[in-house]
């Protein structure tokens, strides 16, 4: 199946910076979603972005289906950012997780 | 909020109780998935259900049994659990199109299992 790897595993930033987070698979993707999970567990979407550019706020994202990667930006980070990031896409089949990047955000 | 609940939100079961996880979407979707959060390992999923019919089981022990009635109800039957089955188990929904997926999936807040 499809093999997702997601960089850094683990990041810490102090509040206010910028940061970016990787994405590479390895196979034609047909969806590539990015959410944050809270401490709760629960997933938010973040982006829907099979390729091309979205900005939402302070976040966005980029993929590049044809060098299969995709790229998470959070500008002006803050404590609320903390969490962990996963990226998940879709081939043929069904949608695979990364291992996420853990974000903790100091004040 | 996402329009995708699930309860409850936390359950503790003995290896020999038998319980059911429960999950509802509102958004109108026509498919409908269990996935398994383990610690440190990514989310699994375990079952797909488009149009009611189970369309994919990901080698997932018979302990675990879905059930679909309707395209915003989906449930998980539990028995004789192991404690290694102890994680988060979330729901999600997306709209498939006759081709195929690559849509959106929403997923529900989980329920955290833990068995004693």
């Amino acid at each position: 199946g499809i093999q997702v790897e997601q960089s850094p595993p683990d990041l810490i930033l102090q509040e206010g910076a910028n940061s970016t987070l990787r994405c590479n698979f390895s196979d034609s993707v047909n969806n590539l979603q990015w959410f944050h999970q809270n401490p709760w567990g629960q997933l938010i979407n973040l982006f829907y972005i099979p390729s091309g550019t979205k900005q939402n706020g302070r976040l966005s994202a980029t993929t590049v289906a044809t060098e299969r990667y995709s790229l998470l930006y959070i500008s002006s980070s803050q404590t609320t950012d903390s969490g962990v990031y996963f990226c998940a896409v879709e081939g043929y089949s069904t949608l695979t997780f990364g291992k996420g990047t853990m974000l903790l955000v100091s004040p | 909020e996402t329009g995708v609940t699930q309860t409850p939100r936390h359950l503790v079961m003995g290896m020999t109780n038998k319980k059911s996880l429960k999950c509802e979407q509102h958004l109108g979707h026509n498919a409908m998935y269990w996935y398994k959060q383990s610690a440190k390992k990514p989310l699994e999923l375990m079952f797909v259900y488009s149009l009611e019919e189970r369309v994919e089981n990901n080698s997932v022990p018979s302990r675990f049994s879905p059930e679909c009635p309707n395209s915003s109800h989906l449930f998980l039957h539990l028995h004789t659990l192991q404690p290694e089955d102890s994680a988060l188990y979330l729901c999600a929904s997306s709209q498939e199109s006759i081709t195929g997926r690559g849509y959106e999936q929403y997923f529900g807040p989980g329920t955290r299992l833990t068995v004693t």
